[in-house]
């Protein structure tokens, strides 16, 4: 049981560039979602969806984009890479409200 | 509106002393609580969670969290640490699943432990 997997674990991009984060689950969890969280700030929501075909903003949605093909599957898009897009991207799925997240193991982003 | 604040974001112990990292909440709705624990290079792990039934709450690695309402406080805490509890700690609050977009993370509590 893999949980939640993310690749590729580290990246550098230039500036302009564009790029998309995996994320895969084998747990069939409806809801999933992308985080990014930067020093002192926290964990802040890009996007999310609570299923196949079903997307929606979080916080900081703006320069990324998202979709939900399969329940499995929830890749985050970046379209044009700025420096302020250096981050750590985490997915996380949700099981139900009594559960919690499980988190992936991350993806450290580096916009040069 | 919701919010979580923790008050401490760094706190240094020594091993074998008592932790307590404090997480204040303000929420409209009868919240779910969560505590995270984040080591180095890591993601995020689910430590203990509160969701309306006892308020003691005890998670792993000894940890446990006590849900005062009148207080709208849920700090964590540990009788004794350990130099393996060296981490990152995150106090979450979730006011629904039906808005699970809400679900709102605090800033984080460093955690270091002196030997």
């Amino acid at each position: 049981n893999a949980g939640v997997t993310q690749t590729p674990k580290f990246q550098v991009l230039k500036t302009g560039q564009s790029m998309t984060l995996q994320c895969a689950q084998d747990m069939n969890h409806e809801y999933m979602s992308w985080y990014r969280q930067d020093p002192g700030m926290g964990l802040r929501l890009i996007h999310y969806s609570v299923g196949a075909g079903i997307t929606d903003q979080g916080e900081v949605p703006n320069g990324y984009n998202v979709s939900r093909s399969t329940t499995e599957d929830f890749p985050l898009r970046l379209l044009s890479a700025a420096p302020s897009q250096t981050s750590v991207y985490f997915c996380a799925t949700l099981q139900g409200p009594d559960y919690g997240y499980t988190f992936g193991s991350g993806t450290r982003l580096t916009v040069v | 509106a919701q919010s979580v604040t923790q008050l401490d974001s760094h706190v240094s112990v020594s091993e074998g002393t008592p932790v307590l990292l404090r997480c204040n909440y303000s929420s409209s709705y009868s919240p779910s609580l969560f505590w995270y624990v984040q080591h180095p290079n890591k993601g995020l792990q689910l430590l203990l969670k509160y969701t309306s039934a006892a308020t003691l709450v005890k998670g792993i690695n000894g940890f446990e969290a006590e849900f005062k309402k009148s207080e709208t406080s849920f700090h964590l805490t540990k009788p004794s640490a350990h130099m393996s509890d060296a981490a990152e700690y995150f106090c979450v609050v979730s006011p629904s699943y039906s808005s699970a977009s809400k679900i709102i993370f605090g800033s984080g509590t460093r955690l270091s432990i002196r030997p």
